[in-house]
């Protein structure tokens, strides 16, 4: 079972770069949603999708964009990549229902310099 | 806004002792409660989730509470051992699929 793929794992940009993560889930879960993590911290949300075509924003959503064309996928955008946004960022898939649990991916480490 | 914290923030054990990590948040119309674990440098590994019409879950040794009225959850890990050491994360889960995760306790078990 594939379950949550994020690509690439690892990514060194230049200051004002863009770039897109990729995030995909094979489990048909509607509820998608990208976290970023910085040293010592818990995760904090950036943006979240409830269905294909639905977005908004988390916590920390300024710099990033995304889309929901798909079930499936749920792409992150760097517009212009700045050395705040090095992070590791985590996408994470879920279905309605208090009795279950949040899956998520493996995890894509970013440096920008 | 929704706030979870995590204390300690650091625990070091000998082998073999039981121990409780503890996880507090603000709202009280929790949606459920999912606690992770997550090694160094990698994923989150799920290890319970706690329904908010729960109490407790349990799977080998890790028990997992919720006490929603005082706000408050806690992992009891027994046993512990060296493969224990990890860093702790617990997270609140809405009904639109967002979480708001604490900080984590890393925890040390030493031999």
């Amino acid at each position: 079972n594939a379950g949550v793929t994020q690509t690439p794992k690892f990514q060194v940009l230049k200051t004002g770069q863009s770039m897109t993560l990729q995030c995909a889930q094979d489990m048909n879960h509607e509820y998608m949603s990208w976290y970023r993590q910085d040293p010592g911290m818990g995760l904090r949300l950036i943006h979240y999708s409830v269905g294909a075509g639905i977005t908004d924003q988390g916590e920390v959503p300024n710099g990033y964009n995304v889309s929901r064309s798909t079930t499936e996928d749920f792409p992150l955008r760097l517009l212009s990549a700045a050395p705040s946004q090095t992070s590791v960022y985590f996408c994470a898939s879920s279905v309605p229902g208090q009795g279950t649990e949040a899956f998520f991916g493996q995890g894509t480490r970013l440096t920008v310099v | 806004k929704q706030e979870v914290t995590q204390i300690p923030a650091a625990l070091s054990v000998p082998e073999g002792e039981n121990l409780v990590l503890n996880c507090s948040f603000t709202d009280s119309a929790i949606y459920n409660l999912q606690w992770f674990r997550q090694d160094p440098g990698k994923g989150l590994t799920s290890l319970l989730l706690i329904q908010s019409s729960q109490r407790e879950q349990t799977s080998g040794r890790l028990n997992a509470s919720l006490d929603k009225s005082s706000g408050r959850s806690t992992l009891y890990i027994a046993a512990s051992q060296p493969g224990d050491s990890a860093t702790y994360l617990c997270a609140e889960n809405t009904n639109a699929g967002k979480s708001t995760f604490g900080d984590g306790t890393t925890l040390t078990v030493k031999p």
